[in-house]
């Protein structure tokens, strides 16, 4: 069975600094995809980033980006010029398989100093 | 914009009650989901749907059960609610594709049973 792991369940980062999360997974697949959700404070879960494990090339979205190694099983966030904005609680995500469903971390509370 | 509504952001019920949480997505998505989230421990599936009329369970069914009538429209039912089901539940759902495309979630529905 798959499992994810965050093991950081808070962080604090100081406005325009940069931040990395961590997530490690564990699998037999070979084709899978990986998640980050942001979740802001009684707010709705968006998609972050998405990064498909046959693909070598890490993923980027503006000022995210992710720090993928499979051979590790580590899928890292990397978030540069942090913003009040960010402050969130964020989710790594696997998936793949024979079923539809995301295996969530259990999310670390990004907090944004000014 | 696509869309997941759950009917209900907030809601008090009392203990042994009958309740229902309504989501509905106008995305034409084949999958959906109900999870509950719980500080600390992430997000737990309990149920998801994979077809009209299909379903199966999670790793926490206890004490609830779902319906899906139509494709677009997917209720979690505490049959008689209790205390330990005080929680933020969110509803999600996704195209078919064995988890390559990640979940459009719900804004939640922080339910406290008392």
């Amino acid at each position: 069975a798959q499992t994810v792991t965050q093991s950081q369940p808070e962080m604090s980062v100081q406005e325009a600094e940069t931040v990395t999360l961590s997530c490690t997974y564990d699998t037999s697949e070979n084709n899978y995809y990986l998640f980050w959700y942001k979740q802001p404070p009684s707010r709705q879960m968006i998609l972050v980033i998405r990064q498909e494990a046959y693909k070598q090339q890490n993923a980027t979205e503006n000022r995210f980006s992710v720090n993928f190694q499979k051979a590790a099983k580590s899928f890292s966030l990397k978030i540069s010029d942090s913003q009040l904005g960010d402050t969130a609680m964020y989710f790594c995500a696997f998936g793949g398989g024979a079923t539809n469903k995301l295996i969530f971390g259990t999310g670390t509370l990004l907090a944004v100093q000014p | 914009d696509v869309k997941v509504t759950q009917s209900s952001r907030y809601l008090v019920k009392r203990t042994g009650e009958k309740v229902f949480l309504e989501c509905v997505q106008d995305m034409d998505h084949e999958n959906m989901f109900w999870y509950r989230q719980d500080p600390g421990l992430g997000l737990r599936l309990i149920y998801f749907s994979y077809d009209v009329k299909m379903k199966e369970k999670g790793d926490i069914p206890e004490g609830y059960s779902v319906s899906r009538e139509k494709k677009e429209r997917f209720s979690l039912i505490l049959e008689s609610a209790s205390t330990n089901q005080t929680s933020m539940y969110l509803c999600a759902s996704s195209l078919a594709g064995q988890g390559s495309y990640g979940y459009t979630f719900g804004s939640g529905t922080r339910l406290t049973v008392v």
